[in-house]
Parts: C-alpha cells; sequence; structure tokens
C-alpha cells in the first residue's frame, strides 16, 4: 500500500500558485520523497524529489516539514499544461520500491 | 520525448493469443521497469531489471514474461490473458535501481477481447 495520503481532486485558477499537499506520518529516515505527475494520455514524469531540505527546480518547489511528516509541490504559477494527475511517493531504501497512489487530480481553470 | 519508446501504443488481442510489448531507452540506463495502470487503480509495480537480470517480481500472474536481452530493451510476452488484463502498461527506465528519478515510456493500450 501507498504510504502517503494526498487529496483526490484540487484546482486552480491559471497563474496562480497551487500548493498541492502529501501527507506522510510513517516515513523512515531513509525515505525520500518523490513528486510525479501523469498528463491525459501519458506516462508519467520526475518532477522534483527531496530528503530532508526544501528543494527547487525549473518546474516546482517542494516544502517539506521540519518533522519529515508532510510535504507540500508548489506550482509558482499554474498554467493549463499543468493539469494532470499529482503523484507523492516515499521510496524505500533511496529509491526501490515505487508505490504509486491515486494521487491529486488537478484542474487548472483559465 | 522522455528517451523511453514503446510499441505498440495500442493492441488488442484474443484471450488465446500470443504478443510481446517492447520498450526500448536511448538513456544509457542500467534499470528497467514494467508497471500495469487499469482504470481508476494506482501504478502497479510488475517488474524490476537491473543489469538485464531480473531483481523485482510483484506476484505477476505467470501469464506475463518479461525478458531483458540488454540493458536498453525490455518485453513483455503475453499469452493467454483476461479481459482483466486490460490496462495501460507503463516502462519505465532510470540510471541504477533505486537511483535517480524514472523516466516513463507513453504505454502501450491493451485491450483483451
Amino acid at each position: 500500500d501507498a504510504k502517503t495520503t494526498q487529496p483526490n481532486s484540487m484546482e486552480s485558477n491559471e497563474e496562480e500558485p497551487v500548493h498541492l499537499p502529501c501527507n506522510h506520518s510513517t516515513i523512515s529516515g531513509t525515505d525520500y520523497i518523490h513528486w510525479y505527475r501523469q498528463l491525459p494520455s501519458q506516462g508519467p514524469e520526475y518532477v522534483i524529489h527531496g530528503l530532508t531540505s526544501n528543494v527547487n527546480n525549473r518546474m516546482a518547489s517542494l516544502a517539506i516539514a521540519e518533522d519529515r511528516k508532510s510535504s507540500t509541490l508548489i506550482l509558482h504559477r499554474a498554467t493549463l499544461r499543468d493539469a494532470a494527475v499529482y503523484y507523492c511517493i516515499l521510496s524505500e531504501n533511496y529509491g526501490q520500491n515505487f508505490v504509486f497512489g491515486p494521487g491529486t487530480r488537478l484542474s487548472v481553470l483559465p | 520525448e522522455t528517451g523511453v519508446t514503446q510499441t505498440p501504443r495500442h493492441l488488442v488481442m484474443g484471450m488465446t493469443n500470443k504478443k510481446s510489448l517492447k520498450c526500448e531507452q536511448h538513456l544509457g540506463h542500467n534499470a528497467m521497469y514494467w508497471y500495469k495502470q487499469s482504470a481508476k487503480k494506482p501504478l502497479e509495480l510488475m517488474f524490476v531489471y537491473s543489469l538485464e537480470e531480473r531483481v523485482e517480481n510483484n506476484s505477476v500472474p505467470s501469464r506475463f514474461s518479461p525478458e531483458c536481452p540488454n540493458s536498453s530493451h525490455l518485453f513483455l510476452h503475453l499469452h493467454t490473458l483476461q479481459p482483466e488484463d486490460s490496462a495501460l502498461y507503463l516502462c519505465a527506465s532510470s540510471q541504477d535501481k533505486g537511483q535517480g528519478e524514472q523516466y516513463f515510456g507513453p504505454g502501450t493500450r491493451l485491450t483483451v477481447t
């Protein structure tokens, strides 16, 4: 079973920031937090990952709570192309055993 | 383009047919994966190969048979499938097993009639 819980769906307006939450209360010290997204009719694509510190890349930012029991994926300015299912995944043992949950379906309204 | 290609993109087969799905990665990665995505269900990891050796088999029925002839190619041989096997089959690769991000192909949409 997936070790993360996410809201089933969220809505955002175009060009506004989006904060996608993920709870992972049973996270262990060696678990990495990964985010992937799946656009319609495509395979999943990597978004970002982190261990303890907040992370930024060209796609998004990842904010990790101090106790690591939750994290938030931040899209700074949502576009229509960001409409997708976003998956928060814990990887055991430095990346093994990816277990995808149902994810959060993000809708972006023009 | 992710550097991972899958063929065919769509496949319809009867329950008595034998077919194969093909995956090729052009990224120089050492690990390759097969996932199954059924309607309204999360992705399920089926098989993991590292340096051409199968390292994980997540209780997948024997009617699915993977093959990894080299580090760039991965096949999924299908025989005597059931209608409930209809799904999107996704291939992915990563630099090494458990290391780095996974790059996914576009998937093969399989329908079993």
